[in-house]
């Protein structure tokens, strides 16, 4: 199983552009990328996943190199309430997978 | 739509008692998965169930067990509680198991254990 490995904190500003990169030196070629916010006392929320290049929505951006061995999470004009924690995760796609691999996550500080 | 719903939303027991969580998915929903979430480990998955079945199993001890109903409602109880099983319990449900699909927690249980 692909283990992440992202930076135990950021801190940013608010109306500055953050990127938090993860990397998973030993993805499969099956796996996907998934990327999960969570506040304090709630629990996670998904915000964007992707298999390749470049993956955008409402939240955020994700970008994936060709070897796909790291990712990074874009997130634009990030706010106060973008303060949590951010988790990488690789999962398989086309199996029976309910089961989510949590690393510790990256605390994301935006200050005022 | 409802999100995923899990009752009650704080716990006190005492070590040697047992308790039994609640989590009620999004409608249409058929799997749902449990995690335990403390500071010291983060989240690690407990298990999951799809259909009323158990699918797959995490590395905790037999004290912890689940099931489904056929509403695809869950509970998991843990038996002889011990200090260490005070955490933040999430469960999430998907619309299928397979890979590539999204999974919806809930605000969690905190169980405390005193």
């Amino acid at each position: 199983l692909a283990k992440t490995t992202q930076p135990i904190s950021m801190d940013s500003y608010e109306g500055q552009e953050v990127n938090i990169t993860c990397s998973h030196n030993n993805i499969a070629t099956n796996d996907y990328i998934t990327w999960y916010q969570q506040f304090p006392s709630q629990g996670p929320r998904f915000i964007i996943q992707g298999y390749k290049t470049k993956v955008t929505n409402e939240v955020a951006s994700l970008f994936i190199p060709a070897d796909r061995k790291s990712s990074t999470l874009s997130l634009p004009r990030v706010s106060l309430s973008d303060t949590a924690v951010y988790y990488c995760l690789v999962r398989k796609r086309g199996s029976t997978l309910g089961r989510l691999y949590f690393g510790r996550g990256t605390q994301l500080t935006v200050w005022p | 739509k409802a999100g995923v719903t899990q009752t009650p939303r704080y716990l006190i027991k005492t070590r040697g008692q047992q308790v039994t969580l609640s989590c009620s998915p999004i409608s249409g929903h058929r799997s749902v998965s449990w995690y335990q979430q403390t500071p010291g480990q983060g989240l690690q998955f407990l298990f999951e169930y799809f259909s009323e079945t158990q699918r797959n199993k995490g590395n905790f001890p037999g004290r912890f067990s689940g099931r489904q109903f056929s509403n695809s409602r869950s509970e998991m109880n843990v038996s002889t509680l011990e200090l260490g099983d005070s955490a933040l319990y999430l469960c999430a449900s998907s619309l299928v198991t397979s890979g590539g699909n999204e999974q919806f927690f809930g605000p969690g249980t905190r169980l405390t254990v005193l």
